[in-house]
């Protein structure tokens, strides 16, 4: 059965560096996301991204976020300049129209 | 904005037994699914099942089905013949599907349960 796959599966970075988060979604779906869940939260809408190029963001997507679909099948999501408060779980999900939406196993980060 | 609310932060259930699992929502739209997704320990992200605005007739899904109220705005997730297995995160989610709306999953804040032996 095909899947989203995440790597790595956990990333610990240091305050102010630069992290890549990498996704690899469902080969014939349209759509992709990212969310993100903090310990203990709900799960939050990060951004949408389709035909390449955003399509939605949330206010939490900040200008030291981007995202990138560099060949055809890898989806990136950039943090520039990480903070303590970026530690979370972060989802990659994606979905063919009118369908459910189907996540990966998740990257937990943490900023030390 | 579309908003989704899960008023029961925990729940428990007897293993064999049934438990409901409540969420309402808050939409203008017409067009729209919910989903129930689980969320185990390991924490990925599991669709236990979805329902379409457009449908009357409840979505099941083996031991899980709903009660979808539209008028109402509930959509509540029932289990049946709790298995220790189904222990985890339960988060109700909501998705426009609206000309011009918003292609985001909205999520509620999470019902956990706990399967006791």
């Amino acid at each position: 059965e095909p899947e989203v796959t995440q790597t790595p599966s956990h990333q610990v970075t240091q305050m102010g560096q630069e992290v890549i988060l990498r996704c690899v979604p469902i080969s014939n779906h349209l759509y992709f996301y990212w969310y993100r869940q903090i310990l203990g939260q709900k799960v939050e809408f990060l951004v949408s991204f389709y035909n390449n190029e955003i399509s939605e963001k949330s206010e939490i997507f900040d200008d030291q976020f981007s995202v990138e679909r560099p060949d055809g099948s890898n989806f990136t999501l950039k943090i520039r300049s990480t903070k303590l408060e970026d530690s979370a779980m972060y989802f990659c999900a994606s979905t063919r129209v009118r369908t459910e939406a189907f996540f990966g196993q998740g990257t937990r980060l943490t900023v030390v | 904005a579309q908003t989704v609310t899960q008023s029961q932060p925990e729940m428990s259930v007897q293993e064999a037994e049934t438990v409901t699992l409540s969420c309402t929502y808050d939409t203008s739209e017409s067009d729209y699914y919910l989903f129930w997704y689980k969320q185990p320990p390991s924490r990925q992200m599991i669709l236990v099942i979805r329902q379409e605005a457009y449908k009357q007739q409840n979505a099941t899904e083996n031991r899980f089905s709903v009660n979808f109220q539209k008028a109402a705005k509930s959509f509540s997730l029932k289990i049946s013949d709790s298995q220790l297995g189904d222990a985890a995160m339960y988060f109700c989610a909501y998705r426009s599907f609206s000309q011009g709306g918003s292609e985001k999953l909205v999520f509620g804040k999470g019902t956990k349960l706990t399967v006791n032996p």
